[in-house]
């Protein structure tokens, strides 16, 4: 079974509409952690946001914000207000366990395209 | 701010050369981690490095690839024998902590081409 599944290949949304990029989990830890990351075409994988499995509260950094729904083990990635410079792959990945597995999972990602 | 580098940005090897692959963490990170995305595809963890000694590995990593962190600064890949399928985008990454809680910044990446 796949550990993070992305569902989406790729999406469309207008500039400064609201978009919900979707993302799903697997694991028995209890201990976890999730993030996007963002990859324009250029290449290099930029860290956008995290949420902690303990975390009771929505991650939000600026305009990006996390809808996390642990009994449903979703992590959806929510970016408001979209831009042009938005369009991009978008990668949720998880850290399991709460020491000694630190290695990231990725899902297949996102591709986002934001148009006028 | 500080950030993490890698060099060379493309590098084209022959099948069957050694290459090197070389990363700078932030300065004041612990652990050092290298993935691989070959091209379309999603981003695959290859092994990562704590305290001078490899914490983790994948699959993937077998005998051709080795790690070192021959000074206070550099963290290199080695691929002993490259592959048409060892083709693919390499990103270092470095963390300050170990831990899920801890984010992992990841360089530019290395492009690397076997023929």
């Amino acid at each position: 079974a796949q550990k993070i599944t992305q569902t989406q290949p790729g999406m469309f949304v207008q500039e400064k509409e609201a978009v919900t990029l979707d993302c799903t989990y697997d694991t028995s830890d209890q201990s976890y952690g999730l993030f996007w990351y963002k990859q324009p075409s250029s290449g290099e994988m930029i860290f956008l946001i995290y949420q902690g499995s303990y975390d009771e509260q929505n991650a939000t950094e600026g305009r990006y914000s996390l809808n996390f729904q642990k009994a449903r083990k979703s992590a959806n990635l929510v970016i408001s207000a979209s831009q042009l410079g938005d369009s991009a792959m978008y990668f949720c990945a998880m850290r399991e366990g709460p020491g000694t597995a630190s290695k990231l999972t990725f899902g297949t990602g996102t591709r986002l395209q934001v148009t006028l | 701010e500080p950030e993490v580098t890698q060099t060379p940005s493309h590098q084209v090897t022959q099948m069957g050369q050694e290459v090197i692959l070389r990363c700078v963490p932030i300065s004041n990170h612990l652990y050092f981690y290298w993935y691989r995305q070959i091209l379309g595809q999603k981003v695959e963890f290859l092994v990562s490095f704590y305290n001078n000694e490899i914490s983790e590995k994948s699959e993937i990593f077998d005998d051709q690839f080795s790690v070192e962190r021959p000074d206070g600064s550099n963290f290199t890949l080695k691929i002993r024998s490259t592959k048409l399928e060892d083709s693919a985008m390499y990103f270092c990454a470095s963390s300050l902590r170990m831990g899920h809680a801890y984010e992992q910044y990841f360089g530019p990446g290395t492009r690397l081409t076997v023929t």
